[in-house]
């Protein structure tokens, strides 16, 4: 069974901290990892990560995936309170079956001011 | 573009009941996708599509059904509503052609409750 295993699951930090959120997987035929972030309502889409070794940015956001470990990070450098959310981390298979996501439980990430 | 768009936003249902939740896309995507979001939990897959008349059932499929007559619509359907529905429904959809980031967009979400 395809597995997305999401740790810490809920995590408070202040202001201005870094953070590092990890996902790892156990999936056959993977084909990318995807990086969301959920606030109140629908998640919006943060990063897809395909090929090992090679960072993805967006400002003070990253993320890096590892193929042969089987897992990413996402970091978040120079926390703000805007950045309080869910973050789902999803995994996408190719190949036979369902062809959508499986996603991880997320992380409750809290910036407190 | 109005993207993914979802109704009704709540529902309150009694158990035995049956509903559609509506999806409505205007992005021309080919691919899309129900999912469940349980409290506390990440999304499941209950159905997909890959184009109009052809539906595949996901990782929760039990209790649901779903049609795609056109391109732009995908509604899902619950026959008889039992508590364990209780959830938050998203629909989404994704281009698949070509080469990636094959990105899914997602609708706003329906909060769905059975008592």
């Amino acid at each position: 069974e395809d597995k997305v295993v999401q740790s810490p699951l809920s995590l408070v930090v202040h202001e201005g901290d870094t953070v590092t959120l990890n996902c790892s997987y156990e999936v056959t035929n993977f084909r990318s990892l995807l990086w969301y972030k959920q606030e109140k309502k629908a998640p919006t889409f943060l990063f897809m990560l395909t090929s090992s070794g090679i960072e993805k940015k967006s400002g003070r956001l990253s993320s890096i995936l590892d193929k042969k470990e089987l897992f990413s990070i996402l970091n978040i450098t120079a926390t703000q309170t805007g950045d309080s959310a869910v973050y789902l981390c999803a995994v996408k298979i190719s190949g036979g079956g369902a062809d959508g996501l499986t996603f991880g439980k997320g992380t409750h990430l809290i910036i407190q001011p | 573009n109005a993207g993914v768009t979802q109704t009704p936003k709540f529902r309150i249902l009694k158990i035995g009941q049956s509903m559609t939740l509506q999806c409505a896309q205007d992005m021309n995507h080919n691919y899309m996708y129900w999912y469940r979001q349980d409290p506390g939990m990440g999304l499941k897959l209950i159905y997909y599509s890959v184009g109009a008349g052809i539906t595949d059932k996901g990782e929760v499929p039990n209790g649901y059904n779903v049609s795609r007559s056109t391109t732009e619509d995908f509604p899902l359907r619950l026959e008889l509503a039992a508590p364990s529905q209780t959830s938050v429904y998203f629909c989404a959809s994704s281009y698949r052609g070509g080469r990636p980031p094959y990105e899914q967009y997602f609708g706003p979400g329906t909060r769905l409750t059975v008592t």
